[in-house]
């Protein structure tokens, strides 16, 4: 069964503009939750998607926003970049109905905001 | 508010040498525990977890971690590292729902792990 995968691996924004980025759970996985990683804040908890809806959210601004699809897929988009969003996005998805069981974590997407 | 806490930003093992990773939390029950390891440049892999039971865990790559009620606890162990286990590692909380009515999953800092020959 392939992995969680997450596209692009890269990207380099400029402030003020926008990203999209994109996350294929794991066949049959119903819900995908994303995460930001810095070096200061540490993992942070962005939101959960689940069968199209969004289930669990984190403190993140309104900047921050997500989608799922009919087929599980899901997509973050961060808008009016700011240089304090340069982190790895990291996406999971799970099977279950809960955030409190097992996520797999795919490679993560590396925004650089200049 | 639940919280997660990762004393040891980096610790340095000999191969072959056991190891312990503490992580402390904070909430008034029972949480859900968890440990994971990122490589680099990799995403996050599950170790283990704790959600209720016997209160020794058995995971992935021969590591283990125990709950302590009394000490708010959830140390993680390996008897024997190998030089494939040099990574970061995180414990997780996972609690109840915050004020907005949501789950809510409590990520610490991380431990750096070095493994020297």
């Amino acid at each position: 069964k392939a992995g969680v995968t997450q596209t692009p691996r890269y990207l380099i924004k400029t402030r003020g503009q926008q990203v999209t980025l994109s996350c294929s759970p794991i066949s049959g996985h119903r819900s995908v939750s994303w995460y930001q990683q810095t070096p200061g804040q540490g993992l942070q908890f962005l939101f959960e998607y689940f069968s199209e809806t969004q289930r669990n959210k984190g403190n993140f601004p309104g900047r921050f926003s997500g989608r799922q699809f009919s087929n599980s897929r899901s997509e973050m988009n961060v808008s009016t970049l700011e240089l304090g969003d340069s982190a790895l996005y990291l996406c999971a998805s799970s099977s279950t109905g809960t955030l409190y069981n097992e996520q797999f974590f795919g490679p993560g997407t590396r925004l650089t905001v200049l | 508010a639940q919280s997660v806490t990762q004393p040891d930003i980096h610790i340095t093992v000999s191969e072959g040498a056991s190891l312990e990773l503490r992580c402390n939390y904070s909430y008034g029950a029972t949480p859900y525990l968890f440990w994971y390891v990122q490589s680099p440049g990799q995403g996050l892999q599950l170790l283990l977890k704790y959600f209720s039971g016997d209160t020794l865990v058995q995971g992935i790559k021969g590591f283990e971690a125990e709950f302590k009620r009394s000490q708010s606890s959830f140390n993680l162990r390996k008897p024997s590292v190998h030089w494939s286990d040099a990574a970061e590692y995180f414990c997780a909380v996972g609690a109840g729902l915050d004020s907005g009515g949501y789950q809510k999953v409590t990520f610490g800092t991380g431990t750096k792990l070095q493994v020297i020959p």
